[in-house]
């Protein structure tokens, strides 16, 4: 049971444009959620989070958008550099759990 | 910049051996976890650790697993007879003092089990 989906196991965009990686989950305990970026070989990267409080957090060239009726969450990147090219995970946590529940991850390729 | 430490990054064991993964959380950050990888397969909750005990753990987390911090700093993951399908990348994440905060992560343990 996927209580966290990433429906789009790649994606590809050319450098300078805006990337967008969608998550949608289906447990509406869940209050706050996160975006990781993952390097092969390495651990999760904490990019930007977004508490069910609000439908937009940004932070830089990242911006988070939560959209609770439709239990979705966006994250969009922009412009973007080759850089950026990784694993991008979305996780939930809420309710007496503490612990993070991932999706499968989109594999993100900037092209210059 | 504070970070999450693990050693060794990389273990090769025998099926049936024991393993004791190793983390340095960021000092001051109360609540630990471990997530593992399987290769392919998205990141998978195992336990959640503070004040000392264990506050959650998944299907996962058998009487194999076991947690501990023994010197008060480090943070240990105990595999007691590995198995083939232990193989995976574990993780070993951290968060201060509040619940719902972000959680960070370390670079991660490669167990190979032959």
């Amino acid at each position: 049971d996927q209580q966290v989906k990433q429906n789009s196991p790649s994606l590809s965009v050319q450098e300078g444009r805006i990337s967008i990686l969608n998550c949608d989950y289906t447990n509406s305990m869940f209050d706050y959620f996160l975006w990781y970026k993952k390097y092969p070989a390495e651990g999760p990267t904490f990019l930007i989070s977004i508490s069910s409080i609000k439908d937009k957090n940004e932070d830089g060239r990242f911006t988070v958008f939560l959209n609770k009726s439709a239990k979705h969450l966006s994250l969009h990147i922009v412009p973007s550099q080759p850089g950026d090219s990784a694993v991008y995970f979305c996780a939930a946590t809420g309710g007496s759990q503490g612990n993070l529940i991932f999706g499968k991850g989109t594999k993100l390729s900037v092209k210059p | 910049e504070p970070e999450v430490t693990q050693t060794p990054s990389h273990q090769v064991t025998q099926m049936g051996q024991e393993v004791i993964l190793r983390c340095v959380p960021i000092s001051n950050h109360l609540y630990f976890y471990w997530y593992r990888q399987i290769l392919g397969q998205k990141v998978e909750f195992l336990v959640s650790f503070y004040n000392n005990e264990i506050s959650e753990k998944s299907e996962i987390f058998d009487d194999q697993f076991s947690v501990e911090r023994p010197d008060g700093s480090n943070f240990t993951l105990k595999i007691r007879s590995t198995k083939l399908e232990d193989s995976a990348m574990y993780f070993c994440a951290t968060h201060g003092s509040r619940e719902k905060e972000t959680q960070y992560f370390g670079p991660g343990t490669r167990l190979l089990v032959l």
